[in-house]
């Protein structure tokens, strides 16, 4: 099944403490990115990377990193996580970015930064 | 930079009505525009993709239109279900590095 899979899918943990979020896609999709999703903000980008070795910053970049080693794996790294990182993560996938290909999203990771 | 609006932001209507969701946006330079729905504790799911090229697009009861010059989009939602329930989101997507850009969503309610 094609799919994007994120974990872990729900996370409490405390201030400093570095996590990771893993994102893997089993598509063969080039582009894959990161978003936050707030209250009344709504979804917001934070990275993005057209393919392999090639990330860019989003909107919302601070107090986060990505690597994109292989073409399936996208992990979202918080080096010292504080609690307005506190949020529902989504991770997507498109075949390519900005040629018409329809994002595939996977089903979220809640991160409660305490 | 791209802004995105929704309306109405939330809708409760009975079972069996035909539906429009609103959207406007600020920057008529996209690619194309997506709508998703998200139900709760799940991802999004893409609902139709409309090339900036395209007027609209159909899938089953769902019927999409652009119009990229005045900055809008239109989600008909047609003979609406329980089902249908969830909320609503709608993405322009700028070339290549820019992305989605979602609006805030309609929060959908079908009465059975």
């Amino acid at each position: 099944e094609a799919q994007v899979t994120q974990n872990p899918r729900y996370l409490i943990t405390v201030t400093g403490k570095k996590l990771t979020v893993t994102c893997s896609q089993n598509m063969n999709h080039e582009y894959m990115s990161w978003y936050r999703q707030d209250p009344g903000l709504g979804l917001r980008q934070i990275y993005y990377s057209m393919n392999v070795e090639v990330t860019d910053k989003g909107d919302v970049p601070e107090g986060y990193k990505v690597s994109r080693k292989e073409k399936r794996n996208f992990p979202l790294i918080l080096e010292s996580p504080s609690p307005n990182q506190t949020s529902l993560y989504f991770c997507a996938s498109s075949l390519w970015g900005g040629w018409n290909q329809p994002q595939h999203f996977g089903d979220g990771t809640r991160l409660s930064i305490l | 930079k791209q802004e995105v609006t929704q309306i109405p932001a939330a809708l409760s209507v009975p079972e069996g009505e035909n539906l429009v969701l609103n959207c406007s946006f600020t920057d008529s330079a996209i690619y194309n525009l997506q709508w998703f729905r998200q139900d709760p504790g799940k991802g999004l799911t893409s609902l139709l993709l409309i090339q900036s090229s395209q007027r609209e697009q159909t899938s089953g009861r769902l019927n999409a239109s652009l119009d990229k010059s005045s900055g809008r989009s239109t989600l008909y939602i047609a003979a609406s279900q329980p089902g249908d329930s969830a909320t609503y989101l709608c993405a322009p997507e700028g070339g290549g590095a820019d992305g989605l850009t979602f609006g805030k969503g309609t929060h959908l309610i079908i009465q059975p």
